[in-house]
């Protein structure tokens, strides 16, 4: 009964070549959010979409772009992966009314070559 | 700004012995604070929450209270097994901190727990 499902759980890219993770919910939740985490780190938020509105943290890369084109999909388009990219991409959701908690996925770790 | 601070590890232990994962946090408003668990290679589970000062949040023999006079979440089990080695983060989230009323989790850096037997 998995609830937050991401796609694929590994990905090998090229260094340059754009790359494009997913994320998709049964939840039916409002909120989708997009975390990286390196190694031995804590996730670090790289932006949100609350229904369509997106949001983006402050210092995301300008490389990072998602989409979301309904409830249940969100995609993180990386669109020169470099070195620096390799990570855990973890994707979460939440009703967003009130202090609920997030549900994860399992994550995409991505490796570029 | 926001933001949690957790003890460093990693910590090991033996099987059955008592942990205490330490977690202070600083934020304005009124957070909710969460523990999470990471296993090798997974994402993470909420394992506990509180959502008020006072509130006791448990889950699978962990424990956490919120402490709002020393704003701290210290996570406690009384005997830990093999099966609880993993990464543990602690978090908050601040209605306010959010815009549009977004939960917004801030995580501290996470806790390696190797429990042997």
């Amino acid at each position: 009964d998995a609830m937050v499902i991401q796609n694929p759980r590994y990905q090998v890219t090229q260094f340059g070549k754009p790359v494009t993770l997913s994320c998709s919910q049964t939840l039916n939740h409002n909120v989708m959010y997009w975390y990286q985490q390196k190694s031995s780190q804590a996730p670090k938020l790289l932006f949100h979409y609350y229904d369509k509105d997106f949001n983006n943290e402050a210092d995301t890369p300008d490389n990072f772009q998602s989409r979301r084109p309904n409830t249940s999909f969100c995609f993180l388009d990386i669109r020169s992966p470099g070195l620096g990219d390799a990570a855990m991409y973890l994707c979460a959701t939440s009703r967003g009314l009130g202090n609920t908690e997030a549900f994860f996925g399992q994550g995409t770790r991505l490796t570029v070559v | 700004g926001n933001s949690v601070t957790q003890m460093e590890g990693p910590v090991t232990l033996s099987e059955e012995a008592f942990l205490t994962i330490n977690c202070t946090y600083t934020a304005t408003g009124y957070p909710s604070l969460f523990w999470y668990v990471q296993y090798p290679g997974e994402g993470l589970q909420l394992l506990l929450k509180a959502t008020k000062a006072d509130d006791k949040g448990s889950n699978k023999g962990f424990e956490a209270t919120y402490r709002k006079e020393t704003t701290s979440f210290h996570l406690e089990k009384g005997s830990v097994q093999v099966s609880d080695s993993a990464v543990y983060f602690c978090a908050l989230s601040d209605i306010k901190a959010s815009s549009g009323g977004y939960n917004k989790l801030i995580f501290g850096a996470g806790t390696r727990l190797a429990v042997h037997p």
